[in-house]
């Protein structure tokens, strides 16, 4: 019973090359978050995905990043040209189709740590 | 903006203490309000959980207080153990889509 898997767990890149962090959800769910957090800061929502389509991006900046959750295969995340204000820890987070009233809620992965130098 | 508002950023509690954390929501929208622990280098993980059906749940040393008219909820440690030093983040959403955060609390228990 594997929850969220991310990967690469740690990676660094230099200025101007390409990020990108892969989210495998858990088990059945296939709504797929990805929130961001700066160093001594709260998780900022940066986007939410259904597969194949990108519900709510709102929190995405307006260039250079982009996500995708194809109909096979993990989510991505992706950041082009990557720079120094990039540097984060990315966590993405997934929760099951059915809501219910259950309390069902969203399961975080352990995140990706991402410096660029 | 910012939908949910936490409080205090930083919180420092002896041993044996209660520790209070409090957030505030605009959208009177949101049904759902779980609270998080972080460890460092670790990802964020469901602690409890309310919906506004209900003024106050608790597990084990963990409460929640949620008061709609205020629009105010709170997380309760009793018995706050060094353990607990973590971040604690409050979030709301409407049904569980486009979960929103407060900024987090640093807790430190000193022992």
């Amino acid at each position: 019973n594997a929850g969220v898997m991310q990967n690469p767990r740690h990676l660094v890149r230099r200025r101007g090359q390409e990020a990108r962090l892969r989210c495998s959800p858990m088990k059945g769910h296939s709504h797929v978050y990805w929130y961001r957090q700066l160093p001594e800061e709260g998780l900022k929502f940066m986007v939410y995905l259904q597969k194949e389509n990108i519900i709510d991006e709102s929190g995405m900046p307006k260039e250079r990043f982009s996500a995708e959750f194809p109909k096979e295969g993990p989510s991505i995340l992706r950041i082009q040209q990557v720079v120094r204000g990039d540097s984060a820890a990315y966590f993405c987070a997934s929760s099951p189709r059915e809501l219910g009233i259950t309390g069902n809620t969203i399961y975080f992965g352990e995140g990706s740590w991402l410096t660029v130098v | 903006q910012q939908q949910v508002k936490q409080s205090p950023q930083s919180l420092i509690v002896q041993k044996g203490g209660i520790s209070i954390i409090n957030c505030a929501y605009e959208n009177t929208a949101f049904d759902y309000f779980p609270w998080y622990q972080q460890f460092p280098g670790k990802g964020p993980a469901l602690l409890i959980a309310i919906r506004p059906d209900v003024s106050e749940k608790k597990e084990g040393r963990f409460t929640i207080s949620f008061n709609k008219s205020a629009k105010q909820f709170s997380l309760h440690i009793m018995d706050s153990q060094p353990g607990d030093s973590a971040t604690y983040f409050c979030a709301a959403s409407v049904n569980n889509n486009d979960m929103r955060f407060g900024a987090g609390t640093r807790l430190t228990v000193k022992p």
